[in-house]
């Protein structure tokens, strides 16, 4: 599975979209772009995925670069309750692992 | 739709002794995963199954720790003896299996290794 680099930690203020950066530079054409998050004292939790198109759901949106090699998960409106890790992991097509790596911590604040 | 049922929430054992932990994945779910998060570091994977059978246990210590997925469902994970190194939370998660499908996880054991 190819690797990923995101930053370290990054702050946003409540109610401001919070996006939050993700390279993946040696993703190759099957494998998709995962977003997990971790709350404090729980497991991951999913957010969204992707493959070439953007995509959007009800809790975030995914801008993946037409080259395919970085990312953003946008959160439009940032809540406290929206602080964790943020975790983007490449991975193969068919039924494989996730493989994590240190994720970023996002801290919303008031 | 249930998510992913572990326990116990919270287990504490002296070093040397034995301990299991118990997953229940989404109904249906093919694929099912045991992860060790230790603390501040992102989960690892111990080991993962596709209905009953392991299809990958490379970082799996086999001299302590075992898993089984009996029938294909529900799995229970153990460590024996433990390590003071054991001390994280371990984590179950399960999939369809299906192209693109994502993993659900559950809420974790913490493991207090005294």
């Amino acid at each position: 599975d190819a690797k990923t680099t995101q930053p370290t930690s990054m702050d946003c203020a409540e109610g401001r979209a919070a996006n939050l950066p993700c390279n993946h530079s040696t993703i190759s054409g099957n494998e998709y772009v995962y977003w997990y998050r971790q709350i404090h004292s729980q497991g991951p939790q999913y957010i969204i995925h992707g493959l070439k198109n953007n995509e959007t759901n009800e809790m975030a949106s995914l801008i993946i670069t037409e080259d395919r090699k970085s990312s953003t998960l946008i959160l439009p409106h940032a809540t406290l309750r929206d602080t964790a890790v943020y975790y983007c992991i490449v991975r193969m097509e068919y039924g494989n692992k996730l493989v994590f790596g240190a994720g970023t911590i996002l801290r919303v604040k008031s | 739709e249930a998510g992913v049922a572990q326990s116990p929430r919270y287990k504490i054992i002296e070093k040397r002794q034995s301990v299991a932990f118990w997953c229940n994945p989404i109904s249906g779910h093919a694929t099912l995963y045991w992860y060790q998060q230790i603390l501040g570091q992102g989960p690892k994977l111990l080991i993962q199954f596709q209905n009953n059978g392991v299809v990958d246990d490379s970082q799996l210590p086999k001299d302590r720790f075992s898993a089984e997925r009996l029938k294909g469902v529900d799995s229970t994970l153990k460590i024996q003896p433990a390590k003071l190194e054991d001390s994280a939370v371990y984590l179950c998660a399960s999939s369809s299996g299906r192209h693109g499908s994502a993993l659900f996880f559950g809420s974790g054991t913490q493991l207090s290794v005294l």
